[in-house]
């Protein structure tokens, strides 16, 4: 049972435009959560992070949404870049050590 | 130089083989932990080991035993491989949370098993 879901599996988006992630989950349990994007054949890379007790994060140009009483998070990219083309996960933690994941949303950033 | 490192990278066997894949972290985590990503891309946690303990198991067929001979690496032995096993593999370290430290987890690039 997908405990955390991703409904888009793909984004097409505009560079220089905002790139929006979506995510929502099931478990009010998860109390940290993670983004995380994925080169083909590579492994998955750590992009930003937001613990529960928080409602946005932000790094550069990610910023994380937390919205706790609707189970949902999602990460906004802006500008999107050619480089960010990839696919990114969602993630939640679970008592510290179990991390669950979304399926993915690839994202293409058209020149 | 490579924080969470995996070999072999491909890994292509025969059904019924027996086969290891090893992780080493040079990043001084006292948590690591193996992923499977299945043919549909799901990621899903296997285990997990924090300095040299199980902590987590999932439902994970007993073919699979994780060995971690010290902190800094967890190996992954499969017994009498099957086609179902083929995925690829990953191997994450995290900081030893006592520390008050991050809880992001690290991911080494990935062993592709393919069974035939």
């Amino acid at each position: 049972d997908q405990q955390v879901k991703q409904n888009s599996p793909s984004l097409s988006v505009q560079e220089g435009r905002i790139s929006i992630l979506n995510c929502d989950y099931t478990n009010s349990m998860f109390d940290y959560f993670l983004w995380y994007k994925k080169y083909p054949a590579e492994g998955p890379t750590f992009l930003i992070s937001i613990s529960s007790i928080k409602d946005k994060n932000e790094d550069g140009r990610f910023t994380v949404f937390l919205n706790k009483s609707a189970k949902h998070l999602s990460l906004h990219i802006v500008p999107s870049q050619p480089g960010d083309s990839a696919v990114y996960f969602c993630a939640a933690l679970l008592n510290d050590y179990k991390l669950s994941f979304g399926a993915g949303t690839t994202v293409t950033v058209r020149a | 130089d490579t924080a969470v490192s995996q070999t072999p990278k491909y890994l292509v066997t025969q059904m019924g083989n027996d086969k290891s894949i090893k992780c080493e972290q040079n990043l001084g985590h006292d948590t690591m932990y193996w992923y499977k990503q299945d043919s549909k891309k799901f990621l899903k946690i296997m285990f997990s080991y924090n300095n040299k303990e199980l902590i987590i198991n999932e439902t994970v067929p007993n073919r699979f035993s994780p060995k971690s001979p010290d902190k800094a690496h967890l190996n992954l032995h499969i017994n009498s491989l099957e086609l179902g096993d083929s995925a690829v593999y990953f191997c994450a370290s995290s900081q030893d949370l006592q520390q008050g430290a991050s809880k992001t987890q690290y991911f080494g690039p990935g062993t592709r098993l393919l069974v035939l």
